[in-house]
């Protein structure tokens, strides 16, 4: 099994700051076939699903603002909101697809 | 547009099995695969299993072989997955998810709360 480690746990940060989540699997989810990082983000607000925020690990969904943005490969990923709205309270997680399916512990973002 | 719509909440004895649905709507659900995650109170996701919807074929974590069947109503367009021999700590929102083959998860169901509670 892919273990996720999500990091930090919380996060607070000022209106229009930067946030930066990071996650590394416990080995590459690198797939050579396809030339493409099997890693996801996903944000979940209270009471609601996980919304796919970033796919491929730098791709992002149709209708995701654009101060969201994913970097990283093989063992090492970042998710980073450039300019923090308050909309974006939430939690955040990663998930390989790789093998199966893991996710991170998640990552609290609140307004500081 | 792509709905998942998952059936109401559930309370069960320790012991008992639970059967949940996914209903699909808005795509053409041969074409998708279904994962079912669960997300116990203030935790993270767990996945739980997934089922090709065309060929019916499963995969279930080891955590839960033999207590979790994924099954689909391709007529229907409807994804189950069955829980048997309930513990408190099976006490979760459950959520069904499609996918495409080499993809993440993109659209989930709102989520069924199952309630373990003698």
């Amino acid at each position: 099994d892919i273990v996720m480690t999500q990091s930090p746990d919380s996060l607070a940060v000022s209106l229009g700051e930067r946030a930066t989540i990071n996650c590394k699997p416990s080995q590459s989810v690198f797939y050579s076939s396809n030339n493409k990082n099997l890693l996801a983000w996903y944000q979940q607000k209270p009471g609601q699903p996980p919304k796919l925020l970033i796919n491929w690990a730098s791709t992002r969904e149709s209708g995701v603002p654009d101060r969201f943005s994913g970097s990283g490969s093989g063992t090492d990923f970042t998710l980073t909101i450039s300019s923090l709205q308050a909309e974006d309270v939430a939690v955040y997680y990663c998930l390989q697809y790789y093998i199966t399916l893991s996710f991170g512990g998640g990552t609290k973002v609140e307004i500081k | 547009q792509v709905q998942l719509v998952q059936s109401g909440a559930e309370v069960k004895k320790p012991g008992a099995s639970v059967r949940l649905s996914c209903k699909s709507s808005g795509f053409i659900f041969s074409n998708y695969a279904m994962h079912w995650v669960r997300q116990a109170p203030g935790q993270s996701l767990e996945w739980m299993g997934w089922i090709n919807v065309a060929d019916g074929n499963t995969e279930y974590p080891q955590k839960f072989q033999g207590r979790v069947t994924i099954t689909r109503d391709t007529s229907a367009s409807t994804a189950y997955m069955e829980l048997s021999s309930l513990r408190s700590e099976d006490t979760a929102v459950y959520y069904c998810a499609r996918f495409v083959a080499a993809g993440a998860p993109d659209y989930w169901g709102q989520g069924t709360l199952v309630t373990v509670s003698s």
